[in-house]
């Protein structure tokens, strides 16, 4: 299954601020997940990334609020702006099967521990 | 997509085994179940997956009945490790874009 790189693995940022997370994958993927997992709780779907088209947000998220870039098949960029204390959460990106490698489920990054101060 | 039903913890003791349930009633006939684990800050990691009847691997067992509106991961002697969160999600296979929808998971507790 892919290897994924998630950085930073954690940041503790100003509130009005923005910070870009990195989601590095170590092969070619189609599509790229964005979540967010508050404490104690489930996750939570922000957005689907495809390359070289936009993103397709899940209802509650807006582009604006979480701009996503997907530059090419094994790298994208989630951006938490103008940052609030309700933005202190973990964000995970996440990656599909291999279409050879179906049965093994989709890869998780190990996520950004963000808090917001 | 399916929603799914699970409990939200449960407690076992070291070499027991744990079996956990989960409700899919709307699962749709291309979907496939699919359970995960996760660890404190870690992502969620694959443990199996399943159409119909049994599924065992390495880790675990995955029992699914005729109807397919539920379905049991087991897990057989668990250990102290074991203790993390549980999520069982419905999803079509087969593909590489499907969006994964997460319900609250199960948090299992080992105890020595």
């Amino acid at each position: 299954s892919a290897v994924i790189s998630q950085k930073p693995s954690r940041d503790i940022c100003q509130r009005g601020t923005s910070l870009t997370i990195q989601c590095q994958v170590d092969s070619q993927v189609t599509m790229m997940f964005w979540y967010r997992q508050q404490p104690g709780q489930s996750l939570t779907l922000i957005a689907t990334a495809n390359q070289g088209s936009e993103a397709t947000y899940e209802s509650g998220f807006v582009i604006d609020k979480f701009p996503i870039s997907r530059p090419n098949l094994t790298f994208s960029t989630l951006t938490v702006s103008n940052m609030s204390p309700e933005d202190s959460s973990i964000y995970l990106c996440s990656v599909g099967r291999d279409s050879s490698t179906y049965m093994y489920g989709y890869t998780f990054g190990s996520g950004t521990r963000l808090t917001v101060v | 997509l399916a929603k799914t039903t699970q409990p939200i913890s449960m407690d076992s003791y070291e070499g027991q085994e744990v079996n956990i349930t989960c409700s899919h009633n709307n699962i749709a006939t291309n979907d496939y179940i699919t359970w995960y684990q996760q660890f404190p800050s870690q992502g969620p990691r694959f443990i199996i997956q399943g159409y119909k009847t049994k599924v065992t691997n390495e880790v675990a067992s995955l029992f699914i009945p005729a109807d397919r509106k539920s379905s049991t991961l087991s897990l057989p002697r668990v250990s102290l490790s074991d203790t993390a969160v549980y999520y069982c999600l419905v999803a079509p296979s087969g593909g590489n874009t499907d969006k994964l929808i997460f319900g609250t998971g199960t948090r299992l507790q080992v105890f020595p």
